[in-house]
């Protein structure tokens, strides 16, 4: 089983639909989390960190659940320019220790 | 914010020749640099862990003596491919985070595209 997992996709929905996605954690030492979002032939670009209170930024909005170990991303109002591929990072030994999951594929069709 | 530059962006090289990958951090110190590899359709997979002053930290099957990581100062890492081959043509990506920055996140270069011809 991976550290990190992710449902690849990849998830196809019209604009202004709201779709959310999902990412397991399997390492309970693991502290920090975190969404980056990458276009293709690009590098990861951070999209948002992950609180356990919650934390919203426009129309996103990261949710994390240590007792289930997993962690949310919503995207309210998708656009045409959310298309990417979305992923998730736990952090843990003090931030020595990165994982990626595999990545989300959002398409979002006119 | 924290920036991390990556150079070149791509390079086209023919087999067997070797490649040099330099990754800095324009405006924060990283003791700690990642390096990451990335197939088309793929995820992202890391390589290896590059430590200023020491030895890196090779994940499991990557090869430490074709993957050559040097990190030299708190600012720079260097990663070379070895006598390249067509199977090593990918997309590495180097990160780096502000350790001086309580929970600062992993900061990615613009990445190199290799191909070996």
């Amino acid at each position: 089983r991976k550290e990190v997992e992710q449902d690849p996709g990849p998830f196809n929905v019209p604009e202004g639909a709201t779709v959310a996605f999902n990412c397991t954690y399997s390492n309970s030492a693991s502290q920090s989390f975190f969404w980056y979002r990458q276009d293709c032939r690009k590098e990861p670009k951070l999209l948002m960190s992950v609180y356990s209170s919650g934390n919203e930024d426009g129309r996103f909005t990261a949710q994390l659940n240590r007792a289930s170990q997993y962690i949310s991303l919503l995207i309210r109002d998708s656009k045409l320019s959310d298309s990417a591929t979305y992923l998730c990072v736990a952090v843990r030994n003090a931030g020595n220790m990165l994982t990626f999951g595999g990545g989300t594929r959002l398409m979002v069709k006119p | 914010g924290a920036v991390v530059s990556q150079h070149p962006s791509w390079v086209i090289c023919k087999s067997g020749t070797s490649v040099k990958i330099e990754c800095r951090s324009l405006d924060f110190q990283a003791t700690t640099m990642f390096w990451y590899r990335q197939f088309p359709k793929q995820s992202l997979m890391l390589m290896a862990t590059s430590n200023e002053g020491s030895k890196a930290t090779y994940e499991q099957g990557v090869e430490k003596d074709k993957f050559l990581i040097n990190h030299a100062s708190l600012t720079l890492s260097t990663l070379t491919v070895t006598s390249a081959h067509p199977e090593d043509s990918s997309f590495y990506i180097c990160s780096a985070r502000d350790f001086g920055a309580s929970g600062s996140p992993l900061h990615f270069g613009n990445g190199t595209r290799l191909t070996v011809t």
